[in-house]
């Protein structure tokens, strides 16, 4: 386990369609994070979970978006009915629950709606 | 939203210079965290500093917090063309499942 994987690293999509990406987090992490960066911008937050539980979900996060880490380990991110406006880097990121803790990023994964 | 400024935007040095940036937040935090992220890439941690620590060392970078200020800077020593990159910081709160909030980046060039 070398660090955190994302699944696409892109996806090109027609307005309209569906996209679900996924997140493989360190092993022994039992948070993960979602977040949206757009060009130019620093991350923005969408959401965490703290082992399966999903505890906080961003005002970004619209009914189209849902995200869910089912045991406790891979996480997956799903936009329905895409719009240009959700073209953007989502990163992915894990960490223990200690106190003093880096967050560790995946490469991310690149939305571009057409 | 950002929970701050950093700044400069952008800086553009020579290879064996020094590269200064400041990062200003707006509510108390738990830890400040730098990272860096090359072009297209996903961000890769630099360091932590922690709300009750003052300065903190890794190699050549160098960081600074001073919370009565709600600031901290990162120092990048000796620099090289590999430092070329975007530079950003978060904070995060132990309340808040330490999710971190970031700036808007220091996108840095450093010309060989």
């Amino acid at each position: 386990d070398t660090g955190v994987s994302q699944n696409p690293r892109h996806k090109i999509t027609k307005r309209g369609q569906n996209v679900t990406f996924r997140c493989d987090p360190i092993s022994e992490h039992n948070r993960l994070y979602w977040y949206r960066q757009t060009l130019g911008q620093g991350p923005e937050f969408l959401t965490y979970f703290q082992n399966e539980a999903q505890l906080e979900k961003s005002r970004l996060l619209s009914d189209r978006f849902s995200a869910e880490r089912p045991k406790g380990s891979f996480s997956t991110l799903e936009i329905q009915r895409t719009e240009q406006g959700d073209s953007a880097m989502y990163l992915c990121a894990s960490s223990s629950d200690r106190a003093d803790t880096e967050a560790f990023f995946g490469q991310g994964t690149r939305l571009t709606v057409v | 939203s950002q929970q701050g400024e950093e700044d400069p935007q952008a800086l553009s040095i020579q290879e064996g210079e020094n590269a200064t940036m400041n990062c200003s937040y707006k509510t108390s935090i738990n830890n400040l965290q730098w990272y860096r992220q090359n072009s297209g890439r996903g961000l890769v941690h630099l360091i932590l500093i922690r709300s009750n620590e003052r300065e903190k060392h890794s190699g050549r970078l160098r960081v600074t917090l001073d919370t009565s200020k709600k600031s901290s800077s990162l120092l990048i020593t000796a620099s090289r063309a590999a430092d070329t990159a975007s530079y950003f910081c978060a904070t995060d709160k132990k309340a808040a499942g330490n999710k971190l909030t970031f700036g808007g980046g220091t996108r840095v060039l450093v010309k060989p």
